[in-house]
């Protein structure tokens, strides 16, 4: 069975620019997460997605947005990047009601 | 205070070795908690979650205690592919659903 996979593994933007993050979850997930890693921290909550719906936002600015599909698949956009931007960006889904999260391989942004 | 705090360390144990890491959490209201396996610029892996009772699974042990809000995971018999950052991941049950907060990591290197 298929884990969680993320698009494109990595991604160069320059400064201003826009960045698509994608993901799509284990069969059967309905719950999307999103989080950042950048080096030499730990992770930070970005975002939950459950049926379609944002459950909750963790303390990023408006423009890290997204939004999840009608088959559970989901978006990340960052705009108006900054260097500071640069990070690991890590999906994880999980069963619906569920704590036990998997995570994909990751999206590695670099803001130059 | 941060609402997950683990020794960074890095511990550096030789091979064979039973090492010990603690991670604290603030939110008396944390409902379950689990160990991931982070390994160097991959995606954290779900190690094992904590039962109320302890559990073991192989050469790793996981406790809970509530009354002092801390949770620890013990490694026996350390082994070269045990090296890696292991996150202490604290869940609590909202309004809005479950709410994951990770701990920053332990780094553990097990040497010859």
């Amino acid at each position: 069975e298929a884990g969680v996979t993320q698009s494109p593994t990595h991604l160069i933007k320059t400064r201003g620019q826009q960045a698509t993050l994608r993901c799509s979850p284990i069969s059967g997930h309905t719950s999307v997460y999103w989080y950042q890693q950048a080096l030499g921290l730990g992770l930070q909550f970005l975002l939950w997605y459950d049926e379609g719906e944002e459950r909750n936002r963790g303390n990023f600015p408006p423009r890290f947005s997204g939004r999840q599909f009608p088959n559970y698949s989901s978006e990340l956009n960052v705009n108006a990047l900054e260097l500071e931007d640069s990070a690991l960006y890590l999906c994880a889904s999980s069963l619906a009601g569920t704590a036990k999260v998997f995570f994909g391989q990751g999206t590695r942004l670099t803001v130059v | 205070r941060k609402e997950v705090e683990q020794d960074p360390g890095p511990f550096n144990v030789p091979e064979g070795a039973t090492v010990a890491f603690n991670c604290t959490y603030s939110n008396s209201a944390s409902q379950s908690f689990f160990w991931y396996r982070q390994d160097c610029r991959k995606e954290p892996k779900l190690l094992m979650s904590v039962y109320s009772s302890g559990n073991e699974d192989g050469r790793f042990t996981a406790q809970l205690n509530r009354a002092s809000q801390y949770i620890s995971l013990l490694i026996r018999d350390s082994k070269l592919s045990d090296s890696a950052t292991y996150l202490c991941v604290v869940n609590e049950i909202t309004g809005g659903g479950n709410k994951l907060t990770f701990g920053t990591g332990t780094q553990l290197k097990v040497e010859l």
